[in-house]
């Protein structure tokens, strides 16, 4: 079964930049999905397909993937940020194809 | 807007069976898929299967499978999704997501279903 691999945690000072990566086997040949949730609210979508952002997300939200590491780039961090980030992919290299979540990343802005 | 409101909470005993609902509105039922997510108190998203509201198909997880079903009702823009033999470790908010090819664009509000003697 595959499997996305996320830091528990990253931490970072308002204004900077934070990077929350998401691991798998040659998860660049994927597309990669990412989720913000704050605490009680639905997950909802910052970054899909790799790269690119639905209408309303920020540009502060961009998203890159290559090899076997995708990356979450939140840039000038703010403290509205402060959440759990998810990555997610469709994984169908098995008979069995699904969908599949990271541990989660809990971003925290110092 | 596109939107989807689930059922309310529930409180169910082990062993008896839950049904969720999610009412879609905003947007052409049928021509998006609707993913269903689950989420214990502190842990992390787990997916549980999708549906194609448009024929009915469905695909589960494996963990899930001879346990949950996904029906919809088009005619009243309405995806259910039913668990049978509830122990406590399906104590979770219950999520219905509208499929955006492999993403899932717009999340319903979460149902808490709450297994215990």
């Amino acid at each position: 079964s595959y499997v996305l691999t996320q830091p528990p945690s990253v931490s970072v000072a308002p204004g900077q930049t934070a990077r929350i990566t998401c691991g798998g086997n040659n998860i660049g040949s994927k597309s990669v999905h990412w989720y913000q949730q704050k605490p009680g609210q639905a997950p909802v979508l910052v970054v899909y397909d790799d790269s690119d952002r639905p209408s309303g997300i920020p540009e502060r939200f961009s998203g890159s993937n290559s090899g076997n590491t995708a990356t979450l780039t939140i840039s000038r961090v703010e403290a509205g940020d402060e959440a759990d980030y998810y990555c997610q992919v469709w994984d169908s290299s098995s008979d069995h194809p699904h969908v599949v979540f990271g541990g989660g990343t809990k971003l925290t802005v110092l | 807007q596109v939107q989807l409101v689930q059922s309310g909470a529930e409180v169910k005993k082990p062993g008896a069976s839950v049904k969720v609902s999610c009412k879609a509105s905003g947007y052409t039922f049928t021509s998006y898929d609707i993913n269903w997510v689950r989420q214990a108190t502190g842990q992390g998203l787990e997916w549980m299967g999708w549906m194609n509201p448009n024929s009915g198909n469905t695909g589960y997880a494996q963990k899930f499978q001879g346990r949950v079903t996904m029906t919809r009702n088009t005619s009243i823009s309405t995806a259910y999704m039913e668990l049978s033999s509830l122990r406590s470790e399906d104590t979770a908010v219950y999520y219905c997501a509208r499929g955006q090819d492999t993403a899932m664009g717009t999340w319903g509000q979460g149902t808490l279903v709450t297994v215990s003697s």
